[in-house]
């Protein structure tokens, strides 16, 4: 079955970078999202890579996915106290109509 | 362009009530989904639906119903609520599954006491 992995808190300061990772099982997926949830609110999509790239990057975003390992990370380049948030890995697999979220990482950005 | 609409944002039942989350979106898409949220669990899908007259159920589908008469409307119903069924729930729409963007709802807070 499909699974996906994350640690559930990070803790960084203002201006530091930070790393969130992932693991899936799926190793169909085609197409890997990671989604922002302030508080109070509903998802927000901040990206996502196809199965076929190693490496996304969009402003302060960075994406790596280690197909091999099936490991994804997001890297928020010069973390500010706005980007305090849960931060959510999916995952779609071949076929499927299921996106599959991990349980979710929450971002604290100490000023 | 109001994207995808939950309501109500609160809710309290009884339980044993029955109620009816609405969800409406204006994007014409196609594919609506329902998700429950719960502390250190994630997002689990209820139901979805590929298309009007279509549904099907996901992975926590038990207590609930849902229809698609139309595109724009996906409801979930609660038909007897139990505690259990306390939680966040969201509605999600997209133009179709796979590479394309999932849009949420704002979600619905409902607390069965």
């Amino acid at each position: 079955g499909e699974d996906v992995e994350q640690s559930l808190f990070l803790s960084v300061r203002e201006g530091d970078s930070s790393v969130i990772n992932c693991t899936y099982t799926d190793s169909s997926s085609t197409y890997l999202y990671w989604y922002k949830q302030e508080p109070g609110a509903g998802l927000q999509l901040l990206t996502y890579i196809f199965s076929n790239m190693d490496m996304k990057q969009d402003q302060r975003l960075t994406v790596l996915l280690n197909k091999k390992d099936k490991h994804l990370s997001l890297r928020i380049a010069d973390t500010q106290t706005g980007d305090s948030a849960i931060y959510f890995c999916a995952e779609y697999g071949a076929g499927s109509y299921q996106l599959t979220f991990g349980k979710g990482t929450k971002l604290s950005v100490i000023p | 362009n109001a994207g995808v609409t939950q309501t109500p944002k609160f809710q309290v039942l009884k339980t044993g009530q029955s109620m009816t989350l609405q969800c409406a979106q204006d994007m014409n898409h196609e594919y609506m989904s329902w998700y429950r949220q719960d502390p250190g669990m994630g997002l689990r899908l209820i139901h979805y639906s590929v298309g009007a007259g279509i549904t099907d159920q996901g992975e926590v589908p038990n207590g609930y119903n849902v229809s698609r008469s139309t595109t724009e409307d996906f409801p979930l119903r609660l038909l007897s609520a139990a505690p259990s069924q306390t939680s966040v729930y969201f509605c999600a729409s997209s133009y179709t599954t796979g590479n394309t963007e999932a849009f949420f709802g704002q979600g619905t807070r409902l607390t069965v006491v």
